[in-house]
């Protein structure tokens, strides 16, 4: 079975500070790595990491892939309160039955305090 | 309209009922999955089907099952319900690539 690790489980920060949210897996075979933000109900699109090494960024936030080393990070900085949420990491499949399957970690809540 | 179409939104029911949780799709896409989210445990995967004949097992499948009526169309039923099938359930669907996934909204499900 796929596993995806993802730490911390939870982290409560203010405002303007930056944090850094791992993911870890044992994987040996996938497709992608896609980051997710849940706030109130359904978990919203962030980035697909499909490449070691290359840096996807989209405003204050940016995440990274380490195929080498099993992880990946997503950073925020200059944090704010709309940055509260459940941070997901999940694994695209890529062999036989688990092709396109998604697997999730158990998800980092961020509180972001004024 | 969304893309991905949970009904109910919100369901109390109790211990014994059957129960039918329905998710429609307008993206096109072959593949959809059901999900179900306790607290602490992110998201955990129930069942999924990668076209119409297709019909997965996840990793907690045990008291579901589930039927895909038709490409768009992928319900999901507890026959029995237990109290610790409480919980939030989400559909989700991808393309043939399954690089992605797109989420409806969410269902609460209540056993007492």
């Amino acid at each position: 079975e796929d596993k995806v690790v993802q730490s911390p489980l939870s982290l409560v920060v203010h405002e303007g500070d930056t944090v850094t949210l791992n993911c870890s897996y044992e994987v040996t075979n996938f497709r992608s790595l896609l980051w997710y933000k849940q706030e109130k109900k359904a978990p919203t699109f962030l980035f697909m990491l499909t490449s070691s090494g290359i840096e996807k960024k989209s405003g204050r936030l940016s995440s990274i892939l380490d195929k080498k080393e099993l992880f990946s990070i997503l950073n925020i900085t200059a944090t704010q309160t709309g940055d509260s949420a459940i941070y997901l990491c999940a694994l695209s499949g890529a062999g036989g039955t688990s092709y396109g399957k998604l697997t999730f970690g158990q998800g980092t809540i961020l509180t972001v305090h004024p | 309209d969304a893309d991905v179409t949970q009904t109910p939104r919100n369901r109390i029911t109790k211990t014994g009922k059957r129960i039918m949780l329905e998710c429609s799709q307008t993206k096109g896409h072959d593949r959809m999955y059901w999900y179900r989210q306790d607290p602490g445990l992110g998201l955990q995967l129930i069942y999924y089907s990668f076209d119409v004949k297709d019909i997965n097992k996840g990793e907690i499948s045990d008291g579901y099952s589930v039927s895909r009526q038709a490409q768009a169309k992928f319900s999901l039923s507890l026959e029995s319900a237990i109290p610790n099938q409480t919980a939030l359930y989400f559909c989700a669907t991808s393309d043939s690539n399954g690089r992605d996934a797109f989420f409806g909204q969410g269902t609460r499900l209540t056993v007492v």
